[in-house]
Formats: C-alpha cells, structure tokens, sequence
C-alpha cells in the first residue's frame, strides 16, 4: 500500500496563475483532508471532506476550492495563487467517522508563489 | 471551540538526556489527543494517542505522553533521547463528536552529540 501520495512535490507559480495539487489514497479511507503548514503556525485545516460526495471548509478555506472527485482522490485547487499561499500543503486521511481514528498524511507538496 | 498550545518553539538537549515536550489544550469535554513527529522534509507520523483510559499511553520509538486532565495538558516525554528523534514534534486535539484536529504551531527539538 502507497498509503497517501500528493503530486506534485514542489511547484513555483507567478501571482494569478491557478494549479491543482492531487492526493489519492489507497487505504479505503472516509474522510479525507487539506492543510497548510507554515512556520509557528503548526498545520491549520483548510478543507475537508468526511465521506465521498462532501466537502465542508477548515480554518483557512479563502483563495481555495477542493473537489472530491471519488472514494480515493481529493484534490485542492488554488484559481489565482496569491504570494500568502506559499506554504507546504499537506493531504490526510482517516478511516472511520469521527475524531477517534488516525488522521494519515502524505509527504506534502511545497509551494511558492512568486 | 478547541485550541492547543506548544510553549516551547524550540528545544536542544543532549543525546541521552531525558525530554519532556510540553502541550496544554482547551477543549470543554474530554478530549482525543494525539502526538505527531515530522522529519525533516518528510510528512507526519503518529506517536501515540489517547481515546479514553489509562492516562499514560506508549507509543512508537520509547516515547509516551500522560494526559492530565486538572492541567489541560497532555505532555510527550521520553527517557533516553536518540540523534534520531531531531525532528518538529506536533500536539493534536479533536472533539468526539467531530472530524478535525487542531495542531498546536510545534516544538523542533534539536539533539546535541
């Protein structure tokens, strides 16, 4: 099992370009998640989605969009990347409803926005 | 709603030595709790976590935290640290009846030979 994999692993943008960051997992997981990770900030919730078919807003949703395109794949799209979402953006998983379970992340994807 | 809190941004100890990482949260009910590490470049890796139970819980790599609930604090401790164990160390929280974790901004712990 690959368990989560992000693509890509870094990526540089100009201001108002837009890009798609990917993240499948092949655990059979529910509910799967973006964060973004910036220094002293520890990771803050973007959005998640807690089953196939829904999505629902973290902490930091404004500037991106995330479809939930099957079971397996959650991506994250930023439609005009803005300096203040250079960051390390990570995807995670979890198995059961509910905070009982094991969020599992991925190896995350750096960006920078120029 | 919850929040956690990582008093120490930094730490550098001695291999061998023992560490104690602090982590306090503020949640209105009894928490689940979670201790991730992150190497360098690298994702991140669950410790241990508490559900409910024995308040000392063991994870991987000797490491074990103790959650105090009269202290709001669920602190990671280990007794003999490795240069192995430099890494950023995350405290999490999440509330029963939810799906999100909130992370408190992490320690780096640095090891000195």
């Amino acid at each position: 099992n690959a368990g989560v994999t992000q693509t890509p692993k870094f990526q540089v943008l100009k201001t108002g370009q837009s890009m798609t960051l990917q993240c499948a997992q092949d655990m059979n997981h529910n509910s799967m998640y973006w964060y973004r990770q910036d220094p002293g900030m520890g990771l803050r919730l973007i959005y998640y989605s807690a089953s196939e078919g829904t999505t629902d807003k973290g902490e930091v949703p404004n500037g991106y969009n995330v479809s939930r395109l099957n079971k397996r794949e959650f991506s994250l799209r930023l439609e005009s990347a803005a300096p203040s979402q250079t960051s390390v953006y990570f995807c995670a998983s979890k198995g059961v409803a509910g905070a009982a379970d094991t969020q599992y992340f991925g190896p995350g994807t750096r960006l920078t926005v120029l | 709603a919850q929040s956690v809190t990582q008093p120490d941004i930094h730490i550098t100890v001695s291999e061998g030595a023992s560490l104690e990482l602090r982590c306090n949260y503020s949640y209105g009910a009894t928490p689940y709790l979670f201790w991730y590490v992150q190497s360098p470049g690298q994702g991140l890796q669950l410790l241990l976590k508490y559900f409910s139970g024995d308040t000392l819980v063991q994870g991987i790599k000797g490491f074990e935290a103790e959650f105090k609930r009269s202290q709001s604090s669920f602190n990671l401790r280990k007794p003999s640290v490795h240069w192995s164990d430099a890494a950023e160390y995350f405290c999490a929280v999440g509330a029963r009846a939810g799906n999100m974790l909130t992370f408190g901004g992490g320690t780096r712990l640095m090891v000195k030979p």
